[in-house]
């Protein structure tokens, strides 16, 4: 099957960092991927792994561990914009060519004063 | 430098019409697929298609569904004799064909389907 668990919600202050976690069980693996939606917007490409290790990306960082089907998302320097659903995303290659991704149910970060 | 564009952004129909639901790639991207987004649930996986062609339709239910991406002209997904459980948001997303970027989806806007 198919299953990517990340929190609901989370809440953090204004300048903090905040961990957002991602565990995974899927059939076929060729990447990992995390997405920031605003309410009502598109989802925009934040980061992509598929060798394990940290990628650092301005404010926004993220890991993969894929023995322990486990990722996170960490963003420094929290900023009132930064409320917003984080998708985490895996790419499957179960059945070959295909790209398609399988996306968790998303974390909405609210970012307090 | 266009993203993806989906129109309508909205779109409100009566059961049993039918929706048609538009999607222009980023100039350049061979690659489209579309994911619908249920409210409080993630983005679902329905179709992936490259010019001209099918190549993952898992997603997508097998009846009233159907995706088109011509030669010419942007990515269609039509969906005949809607019902209320149709009403979502529905992404379309493109990536390139070649070079190092070849992993990253980008996605539109979205098309807000309402079905009465």
């Amino acid at each position: 099957g198919q299953n990517i668990d990340q929190p609901t919600e989370m809440t953090a202050t204004e300048g903090a960092i905040v961990q957002i976690n991602c565990t995974y069980q899927t059939s076929g693996f060729n990447g990992l991927f995390w997405y920031q939606q605003h309410a009502g917007e598109a989802p925009t490409f934040l980061s992509y792994n598929v060798l394990d290790g940290l990628e650092e990306k301005g404010r926004f960082s993220s890991f993969l561990s894929r023995s322990k089907g486990y990722s996170y998302l960490l963003l420094k320097e929290l900023q009132m914009k930064d409320s917003a659903s984080y998708l985490c995303a895996v790419r499957d290659l179960l059945d070959g060519a295909t790209n398609k991704l399988i996306f968790g149910t998303g974390t909405l970060l609210a970012v307090q004063p | 430098n266009a993203g993806v564009m989906q129109n309508p952004r909205h779109l409100v129909r009566r059961r049993g019409q039918e929706a048609r639901l538009r999607c222009s790639p980023v100039k350049g991207h061979s690659h489209v697929y579309w994911y619908r987004q249920l409210p409080e649930e993630g983005l679902k996986f329905m179709v992936y298609l490259q010019k001209e062609n099918i190549i993952d339709e898992s997603g997508m239910p097998k009846e009233r569904f159907s995706a088109e991406f011509p030669k010419e002209g942007p990515s269609i997904l039509r969906i005949q004799q809607v019902v209320r459980g149709d009403s979502a948001a529905y992404f379309c997303a493109s990536s390139p064909d070649l070079g190092i970027d070849t992993d990253t989806q980008y996605f539109g806007p979205g098309t807000r389907l309402t079905v009465l």
